[in-house]
Parts: C-alpha cells; structure tokens; sequence
C-alpha cells in the first residue's frame, strides 16, 4: 500500500498568513495527489485534485504544488472560513490512501 | 444539482449487520466509480472500497475484505454498502464518495463530491 505521511499533524497561524502543508508517498504517484478540506461535522471537501489543479468553486488563494512523491498545499492568505483539517489523498492506485491529516488552528 | 444522500446504519452489536445505502442525482451515474470512506470520531479519513461504473470491478481495503461488499444499481444511481461481521473498530461515519473520472490526466481517483455521512456505531 502507498502511505501518505503529512506535516505537520497541526499548524498554528494568523489571518494574512501564508501557509503551507507538506505531503510525501511512500512511492511515486505521479501527480495523482488530491487536497480536501474539512470542518467539523461535515464531509470532506475537495480543494486541488491531480497535484494543482483548483477545483471548481474553489479561492485562488488555495494552490498545490508536487509530483512524484513531494507535494505541497499553499494557502496565501488565511481567511477566518479557512481553519480546518486538511488532507492530502493518493488516488494512483487502491487502496486509495489519506494523510493523517493537518489541523490548522488560529493563533 | 449534483447530490449524494446516504442512508441506513446506525446502532449494531458486534458481529451484527448493516447495510448503507446512497442515493445519486445530478449527473451521469453509470459513468462514474462510487466509493465509500469512513472517519472513526476523532480520527482521519478512511478509503473502504470502490465500485467502477459499469459494476464489475470492486476493490476494498484490507480492513474490511471479506466483511464489506459493495454493490450499485445504475438503473436506480444507488450504490450499497453491505456490512457483516461489524466489529468496534468499525464504528464511525461512512461517506459515498462520487470519483470525479477522466476529466483531466490524473483526476481519477479525486472525490469531488459527498454525502452527507452516516453514523455506525458498533457496541453491545
């Protein structure tokens, strides 16, 4: 199985901020790397889907970079609606696989 | 609008059974892979299983192979989730999952859209 490392598990950040969340595969998946987003209570979100590109609906402040097995979520300036979880998802190959997850909390 | 809704689950002693069920609307359903991702309270997402759209290949996470099947009727755009043989860690909110297809190169395998997740509980 691929495994999808993130970091860091949480994040401390004001509003303005720029910030960035890092996923690594075990393996190389080419660009078939996803981001979602989710609140509390509701289902996951998709954000970035094949590594960069931005899913419809979406801000452009939200962006990902990666292929192979380095990516990268970039948010360039926190909004209040953005403190969350996010995870990044691997969908090269089943069993489909998420990060642990990165909770991204208001300093 | 494009829709996933879920329904079925909730309280089962271990061993028991229980079957989900998500209903879908707004798009071409036969056309599309439909998995199942479950998050334990308090824990990370989960991939349970995939069905492709025709209905003839299933995958499933090591997890839950043997227990789980997953099955779709794409004359109703319902896929079903049939649980067996429930044990305590399988407690947690199952979501459907729609897979967003080949839209792009290397867009398979991106959920795009979810329901609203169903609660299992499995406790005597």
């Amino acid at each position: 199985d691929i495994q999808m490392t993130q970091s860091p598990s949480s994040l401390s950040a004001s509003l303005g901020d720029r910030v960035t969340i890092t996923c690594r595969a075990s393996q190389s998946i080419s660009t078939y790397l996803n981001w979602y987003q989710q609140k509390p209570g509701k289902a996951p979100k998709l954000l970035i889907y094949a590594a960069s590109s931005l899913q419809s609906g979406v801000p452009s402040r939200f962006s990902g970079s990666g292929s192979g097995t380095d990516f990268t979520l970039t948010i360039s300036s926190l909004q209040p609606e953005d403190f969350a979880t996010y995870y990044c998802q691997q969908g090269y190959r089943t069993p489909y696989t998420f990060g642990q997850g990165t909770k991204l909390e208001i300093k | 609008e494009v829709q996933l809704v879920e329904s079925g689950g909730g309280l089962v002693q271990p061993g028991g059974s229980l079957r989900l069920s998500c209903a879908a609307s707004g798009f071409i359903f036969s056309s599309y892979d439909m998995s199942w991702v479950r998050q334990a309270p308090g824990k990370g997402l989960e991939w349970v299983s995939v069905i492709s759209g025709s209905g003839v290949n299933t995958y499933y996470a090591d997890s839950v192979k043997g227990r789980f099947t997953i099955s779709r009727d794409n004359s109703k755009n319902t896929v079903d989730l049939q649980m067996n043989s429930l044990r305590a860690e399988d407690t947690a909110a199952y979501y459907c999952a729609k897979d967003y297809g080949r839209i792009a190169v290397a867009a398979e395998g991106a959920f795009d859209i979810w329901g609203q997740g169903r609660m299992v509980t499995v406790s005597s």
